[in-house]
């Protein structure tokens, strides 16, 4: 079936390097989101990317929508305690309504 | 507004007894969302309602599961004969759709299953 795929699963940083997570989907998407869902949370929403290679910043985060609209990457620049969490991808397949999540990347970091 | 609204925060029941869900969405928004997630997953989409209309219902639930939202406001998700495998986060979010537009879920707290 219709898949969005998020790797890593897992990435443990030091505080201060940076951090990417990456989305691929098996089908074109009309657009994709993100959220971050912090320990005993919920998601959050962070973003949307509709446009072919769109790239977007907030702070020290920058989002990617991939030329074909099939990938997406978020990366962290100098990661702080507060970016700890979990951040998920989740893409509207194109024709259809509803939201596709990833699995997920959980990120801890090392003060 | 305080957001998306869920109760129960936390339910436990005992297999094979039915439970229902409540949520309460943000007034201006037009769509609502039921999703399931467990332990070290992405939330999984159950199904969602424009304005009082069921538009779409996951394959993956069964007939024991039904949701209704009357009169377009809040809506409620019912368990019938629950099994272990239940046991999950239930949440709800509400979103705007207007012309083109879809715009990022809201998400409420979720209400978290347990069936022993």
């Amino acid at each position: 079936g219709q898949q969005v795929m998020q790797i890593p699963q897992y990435q443990h940083v030091q505080e201060g390097e940076d951090f990417t997570t990456y989305c691929n989907s098996s089908t074109t998407l009309s657009n994709i989101q993100w959220y971050k869902q912090r320990p005993g949370g919920h998601p959050v929403f962070l973003i949307q990317l509709v446009k072919s290679g769109e790239v977007k910043k907030q702070k020290r985060l920058t989002f990617q929508f991939g030329e074909a609209k099939k990938n997406s990457s978020l990366h962290i620049t100098a990661t702080q305690t507060t970016d700890v969490g979990t951040y998920f991808c989740a893409g509207i397949i194109q024709g259809a309504q509803k939201l596709v999540f990833g699995q997920g990347t959980r990120l801890t970091i090392n003060p | 507004d305080t957001g998306v609204s869920q109760n129960p925060r936390h339910k436990i029941t005992k297999r094979g007894q039915n439970v229902t869900f409540r949520c309460d969405p943000i007034s201006e928004h037009n769509r609502l969302y039921w999703y399931r997630q467990t332990l070290g997953q992405g939330p999984e989409f159950l199904t969602y309602f424009q304005n009082e209309a069921q538009l779409e219902k996951s394959r993956l639930l069964s007939d024991r599961f039904s949701a209704e939202r009357p009169k377009g406001s809040f809506s409620t998700l019912e368990i019938q004969r629950t099994e272990q495998g239940d046991s999950a986060m239930y949440l709800c979010a509400s979103s705007l759709v207007a012309g083109q537009g879809n715009y990022g879920h809201t998400f409420g707290s979720g209400t978290r299953l347990t069936v022993v």
